[in-house]
């Protein structure tokens, strides 16, 4: 039981340039978030999905896009980076999103764009 | 989800009991306060969530007040360990968190 698995746990890029991090669960979580950490910031909301097949938006999703293929998975791409998108990346899964129940998070991605 | 209120930073002697308050006063009935914490970078972990009731499990114990609108995490026993940012976090959803700034706890030895 892995938990949740991030990759790459590093990457830098050159603006303009596109990637995607990878996020995969193995507790068959129907609910995946990503979030980003700027510097002194706590963590702020990107995308997030309650099941296969259904994302929506949270605070910040701008210059980002995501989808839900199958249960474990959740990529989330960056497009066309830009130096502002410079940031510690965390993806989190939780059953069924319960307010009784935790979230896990993964141990994060941190990306820099030049 | 309702916002919650903070510290930013807090010191506690090592071995002490270790008390971070987090007020969050326009919390609804449905929503729970969980607490997590964050080491250095990594992502952040699990300590314990509550409703009404105070809670207590191996890492630590929730004090909700009767109204709600504030509550505080006990580490009952700090160590070096135990020095990271503390989040309070109110939601109906846990797909969804909003994190403040935290509280960013340093025990000394």
């Amino acid at each position: 039981n892995a938990g949740v698995t991030q990759t790459p746990k590093f990457q830098v890029l050159k603006t303009g340039q596109s990637m995607t991090l990878q996020c995969a669960q193995d507790m068959n979580h129907e609910y995946m978030s990503w979030y980003r950490q700027d510097p002194g910031m706590g963590l702020r909301l990107i995308h997030y999905s309650v099941g296969a097949g259904i994302t929506d938006q949270g605070e910040v999703p701008n210059g980002y896009n995501v989808s839900r293929s199958t249960t474990e998975d959740f990529p989330l791409r960056l497009l066309s980076a830009a130096p502002s998108q410079t940031s510690v990346y965390f993806c989190a899964s939780s059953y069924q999103g319960q307010a009784n129940t935790e979230a896990f998070f993964g141990q994060g991605t941190r990306l820099t764009v030049v | 989800d309702a916002k919650t209120t903070q510290p930013p930073s807090m010191d506690c002697a090592e071995g002490r009991a270790a008390n971070l308050p987090c007020n969050h006063s326009t919390i609804s009935g449905n929503e729970y306060v969980y607490w997590y914490r964050q080491i250095h970078s990594q992502g952040p972990q699990y300590i314990i969530h509550g409703l009404k009731n105070n809670e207590t499990n191996e890492m630590a114990s929730l004090i909700i007040t009767e109204d709600r609108k504030s509550s505080t995490l006990i580490l009952p026993h700090a160590t070096l360990r135990d020095t990271a940012v503390y989040y309070c976090i109110v939601t109906s959803g846990t797909y969804k968190y909003i994190f403040g700034t935290g509280t960013r706890l340093k025990v000394l030895a």
